[in-house]
């Protein structure tokens, strides 16, 4: 099975600061990768599919860029909203496999 | 909007099998991948599997032998059925609807809407 790796696990970051969170698959995927937010207590709500595209309703400060093996998901400026664990997800074939969560924490 | 729902008993007992449903509702089930996905406490999101148009199962290999998914088109809810649970089975259980996106020669498949979960603990 392909194997999804984030990195760092946490962070500790302020309001307005740009973060980036990578993710890495054991083997290429191309551009079949997904972003997820997950806050205490909710379910996952996506960020970004297919890599790089912004699912809609989502604000524009995340992006997300990367194809075969490496990615990244960046906040421009975070806000206090975006204290929260994110997810990458592997979305070729399956079985649909997740990264283990980056959790980005008030400084 | 599609809206999901969970719904089974919160507790289950070693060895015996958990049953979970989710219903859908504002869409059909029809022609969409419908997966359940589940949350060990303070851990991360692990894939079950998923039914497709009430009849094509995938599931992961890791839990292949114990699980069985299913979909009711004439009901709109999928179902989970994870036999023989152990302590390591306790989790919050989604259930979540693949959406896709078609885009140079690609389909490109997410989890666009999830339930809210329903925690299952496994304890005797």
């Amino acid at each position: 099975d392909i194997q999804m790796t984030q990195s760092p696990s946490s962070l500790s970051a302020s309001v307005g600061d740009r973060v980036t969170i990578t993710c890495r698959a054991s083997q290429s995927i191309s551009t079949y990768l997904n972003w997820y937010q997950q806050k205490p207590g909710k379910a996952p709500k996506l960020l970004i599919y297919a890599a790089s595209s912004l699912q809609s309703g989502v604000p524009s400060r995340f992006s997300g860029s990367g194809s075969g093996t490496d990615f990244t998901l960046t906040i421009s400026s975070l806000q206090p909203e975006d204290f929260a664990t994110y997810y990458c997800q592997r979305s070729y074939s399956t079985p649909k496999t997740f990264g283990q969560g980056t959790k980005v924490e008030i400084k | 909007q599609v809206q999901l729902q969970e719904s089974g008993p919160g507790l289950v007992k070693p060895s015996e099998t958990l049953s979970l449903t989710c219903t859908v509702s504002g869409g059909s089930i029809s022609n969409y991948y419908w997966s359940w996905i589940r949350q060990s406490p303070g851990k991360g999101l692990e894939w079950i599997g998923y039914t497709y148009d009430s009849g094509s199962t995938n599931y992961n290999p890791s839990l292949k032998s114990r699980v069985t998914i299913s979909g009711d088109t004439s009901k709109n809810q999928f179902s989970l059925k994870l036999s023989s649970v152990t302590a390591a089975d306790t989790a919050v259980y989604y259930c979540a609807r693949e959406g896709f996106y078609s885009g140079s020669g690609r389909n490109y498949y997410y989890f666009d809407n999830w339930g809210q979960g329903t925690l299952v603990t496994v304890s005797s």
